[in-house]
């Protein structure tokens, strides 16, 4: 069964250090979506992206957050300079379609620490 | 905007014990309505789905029907093991929108 992947499972990095987190999306899905869940608490919506561009971000996706496809088939979310709240689990998302009826599949998560 | 709203846990019952997780949503238009289970160390699972009102999802033994006139989609399972000690996740999504999740409820099922 196809399935969403994520590297690393795991990342530990030093603050106001740059950080990629990739995922390879299932390949004939279009819509891509990065959320985070802080010590299993809520799981956060970050930012969607369709046909190249960001097609919504919440405000937790300020300008340290940043999207890109840079070949077709990964989806990386990078973060510029790290501060110690950024410490969460990164999930990946992906669907077939932008319509209400297309559930997303979610990768198993990055976990990042930032120390 | 749109919002799922989910009963607190932890919710802690024996072995073959009833399961109903409440959630309750706000949304504009027709939302799909989603369960999502998390089991310890993993990521998101998709449980259940329903996409119309009056629609029952079912999965493993989980089943939650789309109530529109009460804005609700409840989980339930009818005798719950020691296997679904998971985090569940109510969640809706509106059209050419993302998910938005409840805050999850922890179940902890002792033998």
């Amino acid at each position: 069964e196809p399935e969403v992947t994520q590297t690393p499972s795991h990342q530990v990095t030093q603050m106001g250090q740059e950080v990629i987190l990739r995922c390879v999306p299932i390949s004939n899905h279009l819509y891509f979506y990065w959320y985070r869940q802080i010590l299993g608490q809520k799981v956060e919506f970050l930012v969607s992206f369709y046909n190249n561009e960001i097609s919504e971000k919440s405000e937790i996706f300020d300008d340290q957050f940043s999207v890109e496809r840079p070949d077709g088939s990964n989806f990386t979310l990078k973060i510029r300079s790290t501060k110690l709240e950024d410490s969460a689990m990164y999930f990946c998302a992906s669907s077939r379609t932008g319509e209400n009826t297309g559930e997303l599949f979610f990768g198993e998560g990055s976990r990042l620490t930032v120390l | 905007g749109n919002s799922v709203t989910q009963m607190e846990g932890p919710v802690t019952l024996s072995e073959e014990a009833f399961l109903t997780i409440n959630c309750t949503y706000t949304a504009t238009g027709y939302p799909s309505l989603f369960w999502y289970v998390q089991y310890p160390g993993e990521g998101l699972q998709l449980l259940l789905k329903a996409t119309k009102a009056d629609d029952k999802g079912s999965n493993k033994g989980f089943e939650a029907t789309y109530r529109k006139e009460t804005t609700s989609f409840h989980l339930e399972k009818g005798s719950v093991q020691v296997s679904d000690s998971a985090v569940y996740f109510c969640a809706l999504r509106g059209g050419y929108q993302k998910v938005t999740f409840g805050t999850g409820t922890k179940l902890q099922v002792i033998p």
